[in-house]
């Protein structure tokens, strides 16, 4: 697509309910970053992949939260058991090339999650 | 955690004043980036400067970085009250992307 896209863009749950956030990258893009916002802080990195392969995972707060891209493309950030402190702005980013050397990252407009 | 710190946190000026920000970060970089991020909106790219160069203009911006003080600036030239957003820099040491709190700029008109 023209643009990183990420659905839903609203999402509000109850506590204890198990989330999952979609990233479509910009097509051709090799590599794909979430990260997580907090209201009036910067994007806070969760996870990385290139192609299908998670290369770093070392930003996920704890094993409710995993991530997969099986074919490479599309993404899933997973939250299993929400909690409140889990609400946040969470957004999706991909760059042309392997590895973040000198390589862009386009931002989509991220999900809005609430639990409550 | 986030490596980037910016400063002011907030910063308001009259409409074609020129804004100036700032970045200061923690570890050895390959390159720095500035995003700017309008209200609840994605973040756009905006310019890009490698560990090697020491500035950088694309259009109204100028982008300065100093890697011996571990610092970057970006100058906004004949503001805009559509320069209103957040800007955030983003580290990276060729490992993660780091981004800082941000500066919230606000253009009066």
């Amino acid at each position: 697509g023209a643009g990183v896209s990420q659905s839903p863009r609203y999402k509000v749950t109850k506590r204890g309910q198990d989330v999952a956030l979609r990233c479509d990258p910009i097509s051709g893009h090799v590599s794909l970053y979430w990260y997580r916002q907090a209201l009036g802080q910067g994007p806070e990195f969760l996870t990385y992949f290139n192609y299908e392969a998670q290369q770093d995972k070392s930003g996920l707060p704890n094993d409710r939260f995993s991530a997969e891209r099986p074919e490479g493309s599309i993404s899933t950030l997973t939250i299993q058991r929400t909690e409140q402190r889990d609400s946040a702005m969470y957004r999706c980013a991909s760059s042309l090339g392997q590895g973040r050397s000198g390589n862009t990252i386009y931002f989509g407009e991220g999900s809005w999650l609430t639990v409550v | 955690s986030q490596q980037g710190e910016e400063d002011p946190q907030a910063l308001s000026i009259q409409e074609g004043e020129n804004a100036t920000m700032n970045c200061s970060y923690k570890t050895s970089i390959n390159n720095l980036q500035w995003y700017r991020q309008n209200s609840g909106r994605g973040l756009v790219h905006l310019i890009l400067i490698r560990s090697n160069e020491r500035e950088k203009h694309s259009g109204r911006l100028r982008v300065t970085l100093d890697t011996s003080k571990k610092s970057s600036s970006l100058l906004i030239t004949a503001s805009r009250a559509a320069d209103t957003a957040s800007y955030f820099c983003a580290t990276d040491d060729g490992n993660q992307f780091y981004f800082g709190t941000g500066t919230s700029l606000t253009v009066i008109p």
